[in-house]
């Protein structure tokens, strides 16, 4: 069964430096995809960056990169310069790219910046 | 580029009523999703479409709920009836599904949701 898991129910960063959400993940298919979604306080679900667990290079998508460690299931988001609108839960998700399109989230992490 | 609409925002209820919750798709996108988001349970799949036909329905919780997708943009979420425990927020998401066997991301993107509250 495929599991994600978020160990940091909450961090705090200030603004302007860089802060990373940690995922961890476990799957036992060959072929699958591990996203990020923002959710703000105003409750919409935001997809951030997308990382294929067939891709080389770790993905990047403006401030926002993934760290992706495959042999380690990992794929924490990094948020670079974090500015007070990063503030917001942050997903983690999976999904098989073989089947079923249903995602997988975990628990989140609540990023709070502040000046 | 609109994106997935849904309504009503907010809705709040009396226990044993019928709740219908709506949702039109991102244009183009051939996959539904329909998840429910509560503080206990995290972010659930309730049931998903592809080509306005169901796939998979395990996450729906029981017999009170039912979805239908009678084109490829417009679907329901319907609760009927209504229980307390029901209070969630209802997102809906849509994605291009690519070719069958492809290996591509299909993301999903979210619509504002649905806040529920039954009472």
């Amino acid at each position: 069964a495929q599991k994600i898991t978020q160990t940091q129910p909450g961090m705090f960063v200030q603004e302007k430096e860089a802060v990373t959400l940690d995922c961890t993940y476990d799957t036992s298919d060959q072929s699958y995809g591990l996203f990020w979604y923002k959710q703000p306080s105003s409750g919409e679900m935001i997809f951030l960056i997308y990382q294929g667990s067939y891709d080389e290079q770790n993905a990047t998508e403006g401030r926002y990169s993934l760290n992706f460690q495959k042999a380690r299931k990992s794929a924490n988001l990094v948020i670079s310069a974090s500015q007070l609108g990063d503030s917001a839960m942050y997903f983690c998700a999976m999904r098989n790219l073989r089947g079923t399109d249903k995602l997988i989230f975990g628990t989140g992490t609540r990023l709070q910046v502040f000046p | 580029d609109a994106g997935v609409i849904q309504s009503p925002r907010h809705e709040v209820t009396e226990m044993g009523q019928e709740v219908t919750l709506r949702c039109k798709p991102i244009s183009g996108h051939n996959s539904l999703f329909w998840y429910r988001q509560t503080m206990m349970r995290g972010l659930e799949l309730l049931i998903y479409f592809n080509n306005n036909v169901p796939i998979d329905d395990s996450g729906m919780p029981e017999d009170r709920f039912s979805a239908k997708m009678p084109n490829a943009s417009f679907s329901t979420l319907k609760i009927q009836p209504s229980e307390p425990r029901d209070s969630a927020v209802y997102f809906c998401a849509s994605s291009l599904r690519a070719l069958a066997g492809g290996l591509g991301p299909d993301t999903q993107y979210f619509g504002p949701g649905t806040r529920l509250t039954v009472l």
